[in-house]
């Protein structure tokens, strides 16, 4: 069974750009979230969506924008990127919004701007 | 503002020992609560999860919660070098809604 799967796995940005990281969750998993890890940090709540729908929402800038499709796959969406963006982003699946059980989490966008 | 402290670390357990690492969290209303343990350039694996008071095993790991003193820790028994990482702790406060809100992190280190 493959697993949470994100691309692409490195990326390096200009500041000012902008960028897409793409999620596809756990098969049968409808929501997905987003996670920032800065590094020597713990992971840092971004977005939660569920059945395409924005469920939950962290302190994050309006820069930072995500979708959830049909197939429940997901995009994170970072504009007018700035050096603190650096970071790895994580993607974690789930099979509800509820978080009971934890998350599976995919092996991450590690995104630099420079 | 939801908090979760862990201390940073490193630390250091002889290899066959039991490690032992803690948790405390601000938010009263916190209902779940995890651990993640996370390799060097790795991404976060679930080890445990635990909701109740008292103690939750599951092989080598023991999870162990006390909501009245707000703490949670996670021991590892007999102490492998594979062990050697970092552990996450994470809570949430029942929903989704809020995403986990995580400690920075304790770092592992087993000593052969």
């Amino acid at each position: 069974d493959a697993g949470v799967t994100q691309s692409p796995t490195h990326l390096i940005k200009t500041r000012g750009q902008h960028v897409t990281l793409r999620c596809s969750p756990i098969s049968g998993h409808k929501s997905v979230s987003w996670y920032q890890q800065v590094l020597g940090q713990g992971p840092q709540f971004i977005f939660q969506y569920y059945e395409k729908e924005e469920r939950g929402r962290g302190n994050f800038p309006d820069r930072f924008s995500a979708r959830q499709f049909p197939n429940y796959s997901s995009e994170l969406n970072v504009n007018a990127l700035l050096l603190g963006d650096s970071a790895l982003y994580l993607c974690a699946s789930s099979l509800t919004v509820e978080v009971w059980y934890g998350y599976t989490f995919g092996s991450g966008t590690r995104l630099t701007v420079v | 503002q939801k908090e979760v402290e862990q201390n940073s670390g490193p630390l250091s357990v002889p290899e066959g020992a039991i490690a032992s690492l803690n948790c405390t969290y601000s938010d009263r209303g916190s209902q779940s609560f995890f651990w993640y343990r996370q390799y060097s350039g790795k991404s976060p694996e679930l080890i445990m999860f635990i909701y109740s008071n008292g103690d939750k095993e599951d092989g080598r790991f023991t999870a162990q919660l006390n909501k009245a003193s707000q703490y949670v820790s996670l021991l590892i028994r007999d102490s492998q070098p594979s062990d050697s990482a970092t552990y996450l702790c994470a809570v949430n406060l029942g929903g989704g809604a809020d995403g986990l809100t995580f400690g920075k992190g304790t770092h592992l280190i087993i000593q052969p």
